[in-house]
């Protein structure tokens, strides 16, 4: 079955400290994306990378960092420097990066910062 | 700035009764259009898109939703709801660049009463 995986479902983590969230492709699409969900604010882009090794940042980068090493994995670092990391994560993909694709999205991770 | 309007954060409707959630955008050219919907807890589903053609574009689950270039508008419809189809809706809107980056509207959050 092909899809988008992200794990874990659920993350909590103390103040201060720096977590990494996955997501996982196996559509072999070329975008991939980051958004955050907040209630009441729809979805905002953080980040999102066209081909491999390469990635743009969003509307809301800061406080967030990125990799994409291979084409079907694009994780996602909250670091400390990011105020307020409480939220539920969404990442998604595209088959191509031209306009017009619709976007597929993983289950979601919601994390939860103490 | 480009932008998506939901206009009602939250629609309560009988089940068996017909459904029309509002979108408005602002884009400086006709964007492509879609809406998606999520379940509690749960990625975004894809219900419909709108590049060009036919201004009624049918979708999954009996939706559909009408592109009225005049009035910037791009309302989900759906004759008689269902109690499954109680969920948050998202139109979004995208083009105009050689990304396939989206902007999202807010949501509104569906409720349907038996």
């Amino acid at each position: 079955d092909g899809g988008i995986t992200q794990s874990p479902k659920y993350l909590f983590r103390k103040e201060g400290q720096n977590v990494t969230l996955s997501c996982e492709q196996n559509l072999n699409h070329d975008a991939m994306y980051w958004y955050r969900q907040d209630p009441g604010q729809g979805l905002r882009l953080i980040y999102y990378s066209q081909i491999v090794n390469d990635f743009q940042k969003g509307d809301i980068a800061e406080g967030y960092s990125v990799s994409r090493e291979k084409k079907e994995s694009f994780p996602l670092t909250v670091t400390s420097a990011q105020k307020n990391p409480t939220a539920f994560y969404l990442c998604a993909s595209s088959p191509r990066t031209a306009a017009g694709y619709e976007q597929y999205f993983g289950p979601g991770t919601r994390l939860t910062v103490t | 700035a480009q932008s998506v309007t939901q206009p009602d954060i939250h629609i309560t409707v009988s089940e068996g009764a017909s459904l029309e959630l509002r979108c408005n955008y602002s884009y400086g050219a006709t964007p492509y259009l879609f809406w998606y919907v999520q379940s509690p807890g749960q990625g975004l589903q894809l219900l419909l898109k709108y590049f060009s053609g036919d201004t009624l574009v049918q979708g999954i689950k009996g939706f559909e939703a009408e592109f009225k270039r005049s009035q910037s508008s791009f309302n989900l419809r759906k004759p008689s709801v269902h109690w499954s189809d109680a969920a948050e809706y998202f139109c979004a809107a995208g083009g105009g660049g050689a990304t396939n980056k989206l902007i999202f509207g807010t949501g509104t959050l569906l409720a349907v009463q038996p």
